[in-house]
């Protein structure tokens, strides 16, 4: 498996500008989440879906970020419109039964507003 | 609220070291305890998954431990090697909010030649 991928790896774009982070769960998994890292406050869950619907937005900071998980292989963050503050690592994790079985991470999309 | 802590922030030891890292919470309720390693730029990688009903787990050089009633639990890395620098993050599972992960700040390891 190729495990959780995410993409693009590295975003640059300018403040007032939508963007767009993109993520495809491991196959077989029924949970997603979105995590953000930043060296302020570590890492923050932002939104998880279980089969495909949202559980638990709470996370999400504010009405410019929404999440959507049109099927169970693909989630998309967006960010409209997004600010400096927004620059950060944002991760995207996928589990099957995560107390059974823990989380696996995908290797994130560094975001830089300008 | 649940907040996990790890102590040391850093530490940088010479190769060959036994190492131990420390991660408390603050409130013993948790369905388990997970420990990742993140390396610079990079993911996070799972290294070990304690259950609650569990004392502990092994995963070739590493050992991590739990008690639960004292809100606490190590990571053991034995014969430590340059490849194991890194940032390691302990996150507990808390009963409540069935799928968040509580991550503490991590401790970033140096281990030098």
């Amino acid at each position: 498996d190729a495990g959780v991928i995410q993409s693009p790896r590295h975003e640059v774009t300018e403040m007032g500008q939508e963007v767009t982070l993109r993520c495809k769960p491991i196959s077989g998994h029924n949970s997603l989440f979105w995590y953000r890292q930043t060296m302020m406050r570590g890492l923050e869950l932002l939104i998880y879906f279980n089969n495909n619907v949202p559980i638990d937005d709470s996370g999400m900071p504010e009405d410019r970020f929404s999440a959507k998980m049109p099927n169970a292989s693909f989630s998309t963050l967006k960010i409209q419109p997004s600010e400096p503050r927004d620059s950060a690592v944002y991760f995207c994790a996928s589990s099957f039964n995560g107390v059974l079985y823990g989380y696996t991470f995908g290797s994130g999309t560094r975001l830089t507003v300008v | 609220k649940q907040e996990v802590t790890q102590i040391p922030a850093a530490l940088s030891v010479p190769e060959g070291e036994n190492l131990v890292l420390n991660c408390s919470f603050t409130d013993s309720a948790i369905y388990n305890l997970q420990w990742f390693r993140q390396d610079p730029g990079k993911g996070l990688t799972s290294l070990l998954l304690i259950q609650s009903s569990q004392r502990e787990q092994t995963s070739g050089r590493l050992n991590a431990s739990l008690d639960k009633s004292s809100g606490r639990s190590t990571l053991y890395i034995a014969a430590s090697q340059p490849g194991d620098s890194a940032t390691y993050l302990c996150a507990v599972h808390p009963p409540e909010g069935y799928n968040k992960l509580i991550f503490g700040a991590g401790t970033r390891l140096a281990v030098h030649p």
